[in-house]
């Protein structure tokens, strides 16, 4: 298994700022995956963070918005750019079991989420 | 577009009533499959997992799930439910070769004690 930790656990931020979330995995891992869970919502994926390549993202989301590093096999950070009410949400890290080889061989572990309120 | 359907939104139940918990899912080819819980103020945890094998899958906690390939269902159920499984339950599905988990919408589920 994988444990995940993610900073900050919680934060309330003012319209038009950014915030940046950190993931770090107690054991390396290839993928990395970013969710958003709005209130009332289910797990939506923003984009998946390769180590050593650039993140590829879902419909929907865009770089510019949501953008992510990966500078090493278990760390990940995720930036919610230019914030507004509607970025108010669970942020969500996660990983693919299965070590270096990465990929869902096995469940994905996530962490305990990053709650953002946008003022 | 692949998507998960969970049927309850919200499920309110007595103690030692059994559940079921309805998943169908729309991908027409191999699939893993998975539900999640999130206990109040807890991580998301996996109860349970299918990728092959017996259709009928034992998870922890006494849960259970069956994958009916022809209805393309994957249904949570447990005998007899405890105050404790008060939480909210994800049907979860992985496209085989694929590595993003697509998550149904989620089932809040109230124990009464």
């Amino acid at each position: 298994s994988a444990v995940i930790s993610q900073k900050p656990s919680r934060d309330i931020c003012q319209r038009g700022t950014s915030l940046t979330i950190q993931c770090q995995v107690d054991s390396q891992v290839t993928m990395m995956f970013w969710y958003r869970q709005q209130p009332g919502q289910s797990l939506t994926l923003i984009a998946t963070a390769n180590q050593g390549s650039e993140a590829t993202y879902e419909s929907g989301f865009v770089i510019d918005k949501f953008p992510i590093s990966r500078p090493n096999l278990t760390f990940s950070t995720l930036t919610v750019s230019n914030m507004s009410p509607e970025d108010s949400s669970i942020y969500l890290c996660s990983v693919g079991g299965g070590g270096l080889a990465g990929g869902l061989y096995n469940e994905q572990f996530f962490g305990p989420g990053t709650r953002l309120t946008v003022l | 577009a692949q998507s998960v359907s969970q049927h309850n939104h919200h499920v309110i139940l007595s103690e030692a009533a059994s559940l079921e918990l309805g998943c169908n899912y729309s991908y027409g080819g191999t699939v893993n499959l998975f539900w999640y819980v999130q206990y109040p103020g807890q991580h998301l945890q996996l109860l349970l997992k299918y990728f092959s094998g017996d259709p009928l899958v034992k998870g922890i906690k006494g849960f259970e799930a069956e994958f009916i390939k022809s209805k393309f269902s994957f249904n949570l159920r447990k005998p007899s439910v405890q105050w404790s499984d008060t939480a909210e339950y994800f049907c979860a599905v992985n496209p085989d070769r694929d590595d993003k988990i697509i998550f149904g919408k989620g089932t809040r589920l109230h124990i009464l004690p």
